[in-house]
C-alpha cells in the first residue's frame, strides 16, 4: 500500500518569502507529525495532529510557523517570512494512533522535503 | 527537557562483525524506544520498537535491548553487510503525554565490503 508521501521533495525559496510543505499520510492513520532534520542533527519535534487538531504544537519554533490538517488526513506546514536559518529537511510521519493509546504504534516517515532559503 | 544522546557518531566496520550502537537518554519516563534507520537523501524507516515495560526485542539479526532505570538501549547488529550502511536514530517517546519523540544525532554506519 502507499506510505507516507511528501511534497515537494525539494523547495528553493528566497528569505522573506512564504512557503507550504504538504504531507499525505498513510490513509486511516489518525495521528500525524511534522519534525525538522538539520544537517548532522536527529529529527527535532515540531507539532503533532490527532486527527483535526494539533494536539501539541510545542514544537514549532516561532510564530512564523503554522500547520493545519482540516479534514484530518492532509497537513500542510506553512511557513511564513523564511529565513536562512529555516533552512533544513521536514519530516513528516504518521501512525494509527497518537498519544498514549498509540504507544505500540510505529511512526511512517515520508522522505521528506528539503527546504533551502537563500 | 528530554535530551538523547548516541555513541559513537560514526562507525566503519568490515563485513562480517557484529557491532553494537548505543543510545543514552536523561528522563527515564518514557513510553516506548525506537530504532530507525536513515538511508542518504531518505525518510526514516523503525527496525525496532520497546516498550517501557520490555527488556528487549529482536528482529532478524537486529536485538535492541532497553534499560530504563539506568536511561540506556543498545542496538546488536550481528554478522553486519554492506547493505547495513546507513545512519541509525533512537527516538524515545514522552511518557507524560505521549505525544512528543525526542531523537538522538545518530550513528552513522560503514559496513565495508
Amino acid at each position: 500500500g502507499a506510505g507516507v508521501s511528501q511534497t515537494p521533495s525539494n523547495k528553493v525559496t528566497e528569505k522573506g518569502k512564504y512557503v507550504e510543505l504538504r504531507c499525505d499520510p498513510i490513509s486511516g492513520h489518525t495521528a500525524l507529525y511534522w519534525y525538522r532534520q538539520s544537517l548532522g542533527q536527529g529529527p527535532e519535534f515540531l507539532i503533532y495532529f490527532q486527527g483535526t487538531g494539533a494536539a501539541d504544537d510545542s514544537g514549532l519554533p516561532n510564530d512564523r510557523f503554522f500547520a493545519v490538517r482540516p479534514e484530518g488526513s492532509v497537513s500542510t506546514l506553512k511557513i511564513q517570512r523564511t529565513e536562512r536559518g529555516d533552512s533544513a529537511v521536514y519530516l513528516c510521519a504518521s501512525s494509527l494512533n497518537g498519544g498514549l493509546a498509540g504507544g505500540t504504534d510505529t511512526q511512517y516517515f515520508g522522505p521528506g522535503t528539503r527546504l533551502t532559503v537563500l | 527537557k528530554q535530551e538523547v544522546t548516541q555513541i559513537p557518531a560514526a562507525l566503519s566496520v568490515p563485513e562480517g562483525e557484529n557491532l553494537v550502537l548505543n543510545c543514552s537518554f536523561t528522563d527515564s519516563a518514557i513510553y516506548n524506544l525506537q530504532w530507525f534507520r536513515q538511508d542518504p537523501g531518505k525518510g526514516l524507516t523503525s527496525l525496532l520498537l520497546i516498550q517501557s515495560s520490555q527488556r528487549e526485542q529482536t528482529s532478524g539479526r537486529l536485538n535492541a535491548s532497553l534499560d530504563k532505570s539506568s536511561g540506556r538501549s543498545t542496538l546488536y547488529i550481528a554478522a553486519s553487510q554492506p547493505g547495513d550502511s546507513a545512519t541509525y536514530l533512537c527516538a524515545v517517546r514522552d511518557g507524560y503525554t505521549g505525544n512528543q519523540f525526542y531523537f538522538g544525532t545518530g550513528t552513522s554506519l560503514t559496513v565495508i565490503p
